[in-house]
């Protein structure tokens, strides 16, 4: 238990589908971060929050929208996705600082398949 | 452009020593790290650097050579529980602002 929590846990949704997941971080922490990952690939991370604002951006298509109210909240917002981003959703959350922003601690994870 | 290279595998004896390398190519090196993932389960940080030497950390160390594009982790007294898969990380400044991009990460089995 790494005091960051997600949900859902698993979703199945279609391609026609909109879907939100949570993250939810009890650290204290405010920097937060949306990971992908896909079997046989790199974990890649997709988006970055500091203090609520977004700081990092790694090319991530637009069907993907992140959202980040608060420093305890993050959500990722899905709409007309394909099976290939069928994949593990990792949040995870950290102190914000160049040399924190490394100790980052992680959420078990969102298994998301798209049909 | 950013390229990270790490082993896909290693097997490594309980208690030896295991020295898992990366190599990287950035254009505006901003810091790499290092994460253990066990299978099934989210990554865990181990370590970090920015400056060129070795970081101790217990059991585990780091080491980076900024001009080399070098990075190692130095796993000693091996125990079973660290067979696991270890990225390695890069972050980049560039034009347009911050990117980390990880390797694909080094599966190590650790054999009695």
């Amino acid at each position: 238990e790494t005091g960051v929590t997600q949900t859902p846990r698993h979703l199945v949704m279609g391609m026609t589908n909109k879907k939100s997941l949570k993250c939810e971080q009890h650290l204290g922490h405010n920097a937060m971060y949306w990971y992908k990952q896909s079997a046989k690939k790199p974990l890649e991370l997709m988006f970055v929050y500091s203090l609520e604002e977004r700081v990092e951006n790694n090319s991530v298509p637009s069907r993907f929208s992140p959202e980040c109210p608060n420093s305890s909240h993050l959500f990722l917002h899905l709409h007309t996705l394909q099976p290939e981003d069928s994949a593990l959703y990792l949040c995870a959350s950290s102190r914000p600082g160049h040399f924190s922003f490394y100790e980052q601690y992680f959420g078990p994870g969102t298994r998301l398949t798209v049909t | 452009g950013q390229n990270i290279d790490q082993p896909t595998e290693m097997t490594a004896t309980e208690g030896a020593i295991v020295q898992i390398n990366c190599t990287y190519q950035t254009s505006g090196f901003n810091g790499l790290f290092w994460y253990q993932q066990h299978a099934g389960e989210a990554p865990t940080f181990l370590s970090y650097n920015v400056l060129d030497g070795l970081e101790e950390k217990g059991r585990f160390s780091s080491f980076l050579s900024r001009s080399k594009g070098y990075s190692y982790l130095l796993l000693k007294e091996l125990q079973m529980k660290d067979s696991a898969s270890y990225l390695c990380a890069v972050r980049d400044r560039g034009t347009g602002g911050f990117k980390t991009i990880f390797g694909a990460g080094t599966r190590l089995f650790v054999k009695a």
